[in-house]
């Protein structure tokens, strides 16, 4: 089985840096997504990680550390429409059969 | 080139009668994968299907719930004698391989159908 914590909600201002702790629990581990959902929407893909370490990829980074269970995803340069749920999506040992976290809801203030 | 496609985007149904739910996967994914969403909960997984097979449905409720994905058309998610209980929003994902190889799309979702139960 899997077990996933982040954060229920954060809240930041325009231009701030938040950072979305992910810790989880996993049979297996063949790396880990990160999505983003804004009310309403389809979840859509920001990142993956397979390999300890950062992975930058414009105002959004993530970093994994396979040997304490743990992800998280840093955005940078708050902007308004970042305002969403970031969901953390390990991948354990089964494709496909993702369980992903209840979201962290980001709210970004002017 | 069309994203995963699902509709209806809502649909309303009285307890007892049946709902339908189509998911049609983007072009070139032949893997079909279904979640559910409760209102202010994650999504969970339900099912995972390929042309005309079941890989694993260790997600589906055991009774009213089914699921195909036939060879030609799109995945239908059937729920029969609904409740209240499964008012909520349905995810369809979809991918190419299996499993995910690094592509961009490699695990794409669908904008959810909100199934509402009266």
């Amino acid at each position: 089985g899997q077990n996933i914590d982040q954060p229920t909600e954060m809240t930041a201002t325009e231009g701030a840096i938040v950072q979305i702790n992910c810790t989880y629990q996993t049979s297996g581990f063949n790396g880990l997504f990160w999505y983003q959902q804004h009310a309403g929407e389809a979840p859509t893909f920001l990142s993956y990680n397979v390999l300890d370490g950062l992975e930058e990829k414009g105002r959004f980074s993530s970093f994994l550390s396979r040997s304490k269970g743990y992800s998280y995803l840093l955005l940078k340069e708050l902007q308004m429409k970042d305002s969403a749920s970031y969901l953390c999506a390990p991948w354990g040992d089964s494709w496909g059969k993702f369980q992903f976290g209840a979201g962290t809801q980001v709210v970004v203030t002017p | 080139n069309a994203g995963v496609m699902q509709n209806p985007r809502h649909l309303v149904r009285r307890r007892g009668q049946e709902a339908r739910l189509r998911c049609s996967p983007m072009k070139g994914h032949s893997h079909v994968y279904w979640y559910r969403q409760l209102p202010e909960e994650g999504l969970k997984f339900m099912v995972y299907l390929q042309k005309e097979n079941i890989i694993d449905e260790s997600g589906m409720p055991k009774e009213r719930f089914s699921a195909e994905f036939p060879k030609e058309g799109p995945s239908i998610l059937r729920i029969q004698q609904v409740v209240r209980g499964d008012s909520a929003a349905y995810f369809c994902a979809s991918s190419p391989t299996d499993p995910w190889t690094g592509e961009e799309n490699g695990y794409t979702f669908g904008s959810g159908t909100r199934l509402t139960v009266v």
